[in-house]
């Protein structure tokens, strides 16, 4: 069984630019998560959908952050414009049942100059 | 204050000791205790997944809360130089249908041949 995919795996943009990040959940995982890890801070929670609705987008930080999950299939986080401050490693995670394990992809890392 | 203290490290053992990890919280309302590894360059990936007050083993791990103390701890009995990762605490309330979690800042390991 594929694990959460995310694309793409680095990122490098200029300040001010926009950046679309993917992630493919597992097959058949309804529930998918978005979070994001800034330089030395923890991992924090960003959306939850459960298939193509938002659950839960207490943790987005401010409107220039869009996600959208057309189908209940595949999730793209924009970031438009970017700024300095959203530079770090942004993850998906997906779990079939709400109360189930979150599996986790690798990561996207982005770098905003 | 953070919701969840994390013991920061870093950590550096010889092969064969026994590792403590810990975290401590303040919100009552975390139900679900998770442990995650993280490889450099990698997701996180599910270690032990808790519910209840107690101890819970899976082989070389144990995962242990106290709910009246607030308090969470991963021991890895026979560690091993490919234990060497960032763990992560990690917990969760019950919000309805949503359920996201709040990460600890990870404490790295390093198990020395």
């Amino acid at each position: 069984e594929a694990g959460v995919t995310q694309f793409p795996s680095h990122s490098v943009i200029e300040k001010g630019q926009t950046v679309t990040l993917r992630c493919d959940p597992i097959s058949g995982h309804d529930n998918l998560y978005w979070y994001r890890r800034v330089m030395g801070k923890e991992i924090k929670f960003l959306l939850h959908f459960v298939k193509e609705s938002k659950q839960d987008e207490s943790g987005m930080p401010n409107n220039r952050f869009l996600a959208e999950r057309t189908g209940g299939t595949y999730s793209t986080l924009k970031v438009q414009p970017a700024e300095l401050e959203d530079s770090g490693v942004y993850f998906c995670a997906s779990s079939q049942e709400v109360r189930e394990t979150q599996y986790f992809g690798p990561g996207t890392r982005l770098l905003v100059l | 204050q953070k919701e969840v203290e994390q013991d920061p490290g870093p950590l550096s053992v010889p092969e064969g000791a026994i590792v403590s990890l810990n975290c401590t919280y303040s919100n009552s309302a975390f139900q679900y205790f998770m442990w995650y590894r993280q490889y450099s360059r990698k997701g996180p990936e599910l270690l032990m997944y808790t519910y209840s007050s107690g101890n819970k083993e899976d082989g070389r791990f144990t995962a242990q809360v106290d709910k009246s103390s607030k308090y969470i701890s991963l021991f890895i009995r026979d560690s091993q130089p490919s234990d060497s990762a960032t763990y992560l605490c990690a917990m969760s309330a019950t919000l309805g249908s949503a359920r996201q979690l709040t990460f600890g800042s990870g404490t790295q390991l390093t198990v020395l041949p």
